[in-house]
């Protein structure tokens, strides 16, 4: 079983939409949980922390749920430059990070 | 831009053959961890190290080596080359839980 599973999408949305990823993980005793982005071709990029308070950054909203197992990215209002791979990642210990494989999102004019 | 750099950016290589590929950290990171991304999939975690010592390994075979130097640069082995093989390698440093990522070398055997 994979450590970490996403919805690979694609999900393809018009600019100003509200689009959510989701994220589940199999091991309870991860420790920390991220949300990185990836252009193509590019490397990934730290978006955000993960907390079990939630955590808002502009238009971006992370929350977790330990007790479902599950990570979630909200992005409001979505704009072009939005369009990119999003990453889920959990780490165990000693700092390994376990990626899921990614969710394509593209905003559309 | 995170500070981590990686070289060469791109590379090609025949099966059977040997690759090093190597990266440097940002400044004040003592951690270097090194991922295998195929396309369309998620970065896989090779290993990581720790001031010089290894510090974790993910699922990949012995032919798959690294080495941290006092600087806490890093370099990634890779013996007997395989087609699959073919993937971007991907360098991050890290000092507490967030990691920052190099620009990736993509490597392509043949």
């Amino acid at each position: 079983r994979k450590e970490v599973e996403q919805d690979p999408g694609p999900f393809n949305v018009p600019e100003g939409a509200t689009v959510a990823f989701n994220c589940t993980y199999s091991n309870s005793a991860s420790q920390s949980f991220f949300w990185y982005r990836q252009d193509c071709r590019k490397e990934p990029k730290l978006l955000m922390s993960v907390y079990s308070s939630g955590n808002e950054d502009g238009r971006f909203t992370a929350q977790l749920n330990r007790a479902s197992q599950y990570i979630s990215l909200l992005i409001r209002d979505s704009k072009l430059s939005d369009s990119a791979t999003y990453l889920c990642v959990v780490t165990l210990t000693g700092n390994q990070f376990y990626f899921g494989t990614g969710t394509s999102l593209t905003v559309i004019p | 831009e995170t500070g981590v750099t990686q070289s060469p950016t791109h590379l090609i290589k025949t099966r059977g053959q040997q690759v090093t590929l190597r990266c440097s950290s940002q400044s004040g990171h003592n951690t270097v961890s090194w991922y295998q991304q195929a396309l369309g999939q998620g970065p896989q975690f090779i290993f990581q190290y720790y001031r010089e010592e290894e510090n974790g390994r993910g699922n990949f075979p012995p032919r798959f080596s690294g080495l941290q130097f006092p600087n806490y640069s890093s370099e990634l082995n890779v013996n007997a080359l395989e087609l699959d093989d073919s993937a971007l390698y991907l360098c991050a440093s890290s000092h507490g839980d967030e990691q920052y990522f190099g620009p990736g070398t993509r490597l392509t055997v043949t």
